[in-house]
């Protein structure tokens, strides 16, 4: 069965200092993997996704992910954060060609960002 | 949250009552959900539709039904059944089942 692990409940970095988001996965095939923002009282934002191609994938608000395959890891990451970037953050697996092609999503991340 | 569409954003009902959460989608998206959130147990899903008069069970779907008689919507019914109603709930398309899902701005219900 497909799983997404989120190891961190939360997450607390400088403003200015580079920040990584934790993910972790298992697909017994070929995973697509997303990543979400959330701000409170908010649904959820569409981030960025990895389906094939550069293991290095660039989304929204200057954030990128990187996939490993070796490691089945698919971390967010950011060179420079922000106070704004203080949210909560989900990371989801779903298996290519899996029967249900449903998302699983992890118990999320909170980023605090401190100025 | 554009393109879709919750209402109302907060809903408040007494135990033992039936309460219908609205979603609507304009983007022309095949599929669409419907999570749960409480805090510390990130999105579980409810039920999801891939198709037009199609639907499916999620992991908790025990006190909820849903229809999927037009695209563009899919209201949850929350039951008296459902034994811990109060929580956050959040509606999502997507283009096909499988594809990045594009989330609702959430209602919020509490049943006291």
């Amino acid at each position: 069965a497909q799983s997404v692990a989120q190891p961190e409940d939360q997450v607390n970095v400088a403003e200015g200092n580079p920040l990584t988001v934790k993910c972790t996965y298992s697909v017994s095939g070929n995973p697509y993997l997303f990543w979400y923002v959330q701000y409170p009282n908010r649904g959820l934002q569409f981030l960025l996704k990895y389906i094939t191609g550069d293991n290095l994938v660039k989304g929204s608000y200057g954030f990128e992910a990187e996939f490993n395959k070796s490691q089945t890891s698919f971390h967010l990451k950011k060179p420079s954060a922000l106070v704004s970037d203080s949210a909560l953050y989900f990371c989801a697996v779903r298996e290519e060609g899996g029967a249900t092609n449903k998302l699983i999503f992890g118990t999320g991340t909170l980023l605090a960002v401190q100025p | 949250d554009g393109g879709i569409t919750q209402s109302p954003k907060y809903l408040f009902r007494k135990e033992g009552q039936n309460v219908t959460l609205s979603c609507e989608q304009n983007l022309n998206h095949d599929a669409m959900y419907w999570y749960r959130q409480d805090p510390g147990q990130g999105l579980r899903l409810i039920y999801y539709s891939q198709i037009v008069n199609d639907f499916q069970k999620g992991d908790i779907a025990e006190g909820y039904s849903v229809s999927r008689e037009k695209k563009e919507s899919f209201p949850l019914t929350v039951t008296s059944a459902q034994k811990n109603p109060t929580a956050f709930y959040l509606c999502a398309s997507s283009i096909a089942s499988g594809d990045e899902q594009y989330f609702g701005p959430g209602t919020r219900l509490t049943v006291t």
